[in-house]
């Protein structure tokens, strides 16, 4: 079935590294690729998505890249902040588009 | 708007009682859709809609209902309570159109199943 894989499941930077989550895909159908960050005891929330006819997304710190040759995409934050401490999800649509399939998380932890 | 409200925000059973989680948007949204999330598994379909009287099994429907009678609200019922569905679950809705796939997730109601 459809799967996506995701990596590193943690991640430790000090503030104002940058930090890169990759994930993979399998069905290249989907053509709709979001990232959430869930902070704790929160509902998942919507930070960047990009659709298969981009290769890349930037919004201020954060962007996103997309090969779908290689059925990958990266998310990116640059000049982390304490605050970007959180669960990151990457997801991929299915063909229907009825569903979002899930990576497993990544805990991105910022030190300063 | 409020967005997608979940109620309860916590609650306890034990095995085999039956309850229903309650999920409301007021985003006019055609699409609705129930996860859970465990704990290393990321999120998970439970079931989705994509309109009123409209409803599909997700991965993992077993153990688990819903009806959709309105645009607004998309209740989950477990008719048995088991162990096994002990989790947080979330409810996401979005518009069912191909020019937008944005998914908005509720907060989460944390189940216990004893």
């Amino acid at each position: 079935g459809e799967n996506v894989e995701q990596h590193p499941s943690t991640l430790s930077v000090q503030e104002g590294d940058s930090a890169v989550i990759k994930c993979t895909y399998s069905d290249s159908a989907s053509n709709y690729f979001p990232w959430y960050k869930q902070e704790l005891g929160k509902g998942p929330q919507l930070i960047i998505d990009i659709r298969s006819n981009v290769g890349e997304k930037k919004d201020q710190r954060i962007a996103v890249t997309l090969n779908k040759t290689a059925k990958h995409f990266s998310l990116h934050i640059t000049e982390t902040q304490p605050e970007d401490s959180a669960v990151y999800f990457c997801a991929a649509s299915t063909k229907a588009g009825t569903a979002l399939i899930f990576g497993k998380g990544t805990t991105l932890s910022v030190s300063s | 708007n409020a967005g997608v409200t979940q109620t309860p925000k916590f609650q306890v059973l034990k095995t085999g009682q039956s309850m229903t989680l309650q999920c409301a948007q007021d985003m006019n949204h055609e699409y609705m859709s129930w996860y859970r999330q465990d704990p290393g598994m990321g999120l998970r379909l439970i079931h989705y809609s994509v309109g009123a009287g409209i409803t599909d099994q997700g991965e993992v429907p077993n153990g688990y209902n819903v009806s959709r009678s309105t645009t607004e609200d998309f209740p989950l019922r477990l008719l048995s309570a088991a162990p096994s569905q002990t989790s947080v679950y979330f409810c996401a809705s979005r518009m069912w159109t191909e020019s937008s796939y944005e998914q908005y997730f509720g907060p989460g109601t944390r189940l216990t199943v004893t």
